[in-house]
């Protein structure tokens, strides 16, 4: 039978227009969160990070915001290019000054001409 | 900069085989970790290497073996191989106590028959 693991999340979109990937996180001690962005056969490159005391940060293009009440994430990327085309992790690092992320499952963005 | 490489980029193996995974780090980088990236999900950390010894691991068996060399470069071996452990095997590099910052190799695909 199939497998619903290999069925991600998928965000579709047309080029220009503005992407939110949503991540819920598991561990509500968790102090530090980073967005990796993941293209066919290459490894997660690192996007944007946010420590817990904070609810936003912005990059270019990017915007993380950070909700600890509902353990939600999520990542806007403005004006989306084909190039954004890519899968998504969320990842969280628990406190303790713990430098192993536990990534989530992933989101595939779909970014249309 | 070469950035983190790892070799090969494909294997294919029968179930009981034995695998080695090769991984070198970015430069200037003294700790590597691997990860197993099932196809739809995200990374799980397998292990941790520093100062050629195992520093932190994650949840996986025994089979899961690894070093790391006085260059840094590391290697990953899996014995008694199953066909679960097919996977994409990512190396990823950072300075020791780098929170967060790993960079990572663009994998290795294990395929398991």
């Amino acid at each position: 039978g199939e497998s619903v693991g290999l069925h991600l999340p998928t965000l579709s979109v047309q080029e220009g227009d503005n992407s939110i990937i949503n991540c819920a996180y598991s561990n509500s001690a968790s102090d530090y969160f980073i967005w990796y962005k993941q293209e066919s056969g290459k490894g997660p490159q690192f996007i944007i990070d946010i420590r817990s005391n904070m609810d936003k940060r912005q990059g270019q293009r990017v915007t993380v915001l950070l909700n600890k009440t509902v353990k939600h994430l999520s990542l806007q990327i403005a004006a989306t290019q084909p190039g954004d085309s890519a899968v998504y992790f969320c990842a969280e690092l628990p406190p303790g000054g713990s430098y192993i992320p536990t990534f989530g499952r992933g989101t595939s963005l779909i970014v249309h001409p | 900069d070469a950035g983190v490489t790892q070799s090969p980029t494909h294997l294919i193996k029968t179930r009981g085989q034995q695998v080695t995974l090769r991984c070198s780090p970015k430069s200037g980088h003294d700790t590597v970790s691997w990860y197993q990236q099932a196809l739809g999900q995200g990374p799980q950390f397998i292990f941790q290497y520093y100062e050629e010894e195992e520093r932190q691991r994650g949840n996986f068996p025994d089979r899961f073996s690894g070093h790391q060399f006085p260059n840094y470069s590391s290697e990953l071996n899996v014995n008694a191989l199953w066909l679960g452990d097919s996977a994409l095997y990512l190396c990823a590099s950072s300075l020791v106590d780098s929170r967060g910052e790993q960079f990572f190799g663009p994998g290795t695909r294990l395929t398991v028959l």
